[in-house]
């Protein structure tokens, strides 16, 4: 089945780069996802990227699309206190059927 | 704006009571609806397709009688945790595809405790 592997941890200091690696099973999925949850929160969707593109920049945030590899990276660049969340990546088939998550990185900036 | 609202936010409530939380779709209408649980520390977990006029299909391992959803209309959709136990708390959060379209919206989730 569907499988999306995530390391559960990383540490940055504030004003370094972060690089959230993942990786994923199923060679059909078409859409990658990654969302941030805050202690106590719900999901925040940062960005996706279709499995057609290699790459995608917004702001601060870089997804890399190995689609080979079956790899995803997001980079969040110059880390602030404020990124310190749980990052989820994400597939999907299509736009519209259920996405199978990771089990999410833990990413804790120090100050 | 939301596109999905989802309620309660939080909720506590005794074992042995039943739960309801409500997703609705505030911009468009919906056929399917997809229910995902988070336990603790855990990733979100598929729990449940919610189907307009018919019946909801169940992932392996998700008791149907006692998570009760109805989607009786095309922007709601509802999900009732039944005899509620304290290992039930759970976070729970639906996702509303855009019918006919590409995007799929999340709730804001619902944070169940159950004392």
């Amino acid at each position: 089945g569907e499988d999306v592997e995530q390391s559960l941890f990383l540490s940055v200091r504030e004003g370094d780069s972060s690089v959230i690696n993942c990786t994923y099973t199923d060679s059909s999925s078409t859409y990658l996802y990654w969302y941030k949850q805050e202690p106590g929160a719900g999901l925040q969707l940062l960005t996706y990227i279709f499995s057609n593109m290699d790459m995608k920049q917004d702001q601060r945030l870089t997804v890399l699309l190995n689609k080979k590899d079956k790899h995803l990276s997001l980079r969040i660049a110059d880390t602030q206190t404020g990124d310190s969340a749980i990052y989820f990546c994400a597939e999907s088939l299509s736009g519209n059927t259920p996405l199978v998550f990771g089990k999410g990185t833990r990413l804790s900036v120090i100050a | 704006g939301a596109v999905v609202s989802q309620h309660p936010s939080r909720v506590i409530c005794k074992s042995g009571t039943s739960v309801k939380i409500e997703c609705r779709s505030l911009d468009f209408q919906a056929t399917t609806m997809f229910w995902y649980r988070q336990f603790p520390k855990q990733s979100l977990m598929l729990m449940a397709t919610s189907n307009e006029g018919s019946k909801a299909t169940y992932e392996q391992g998700v008791e149907k009688d006692k998570f009760l959803i109805n989607h009786a209309s095309l922007t709601l959709s509802t999900l009732t945790v039944t005899s509620a136990h304290p290992e039930d708390s759970s976070f729970y959060i639906c996702s509303v595809p855009r019918t006919g379209g590409n995007t799929i919206y999340f709730g804001e989730g619902s944070w169940l405790t159950v004392v």
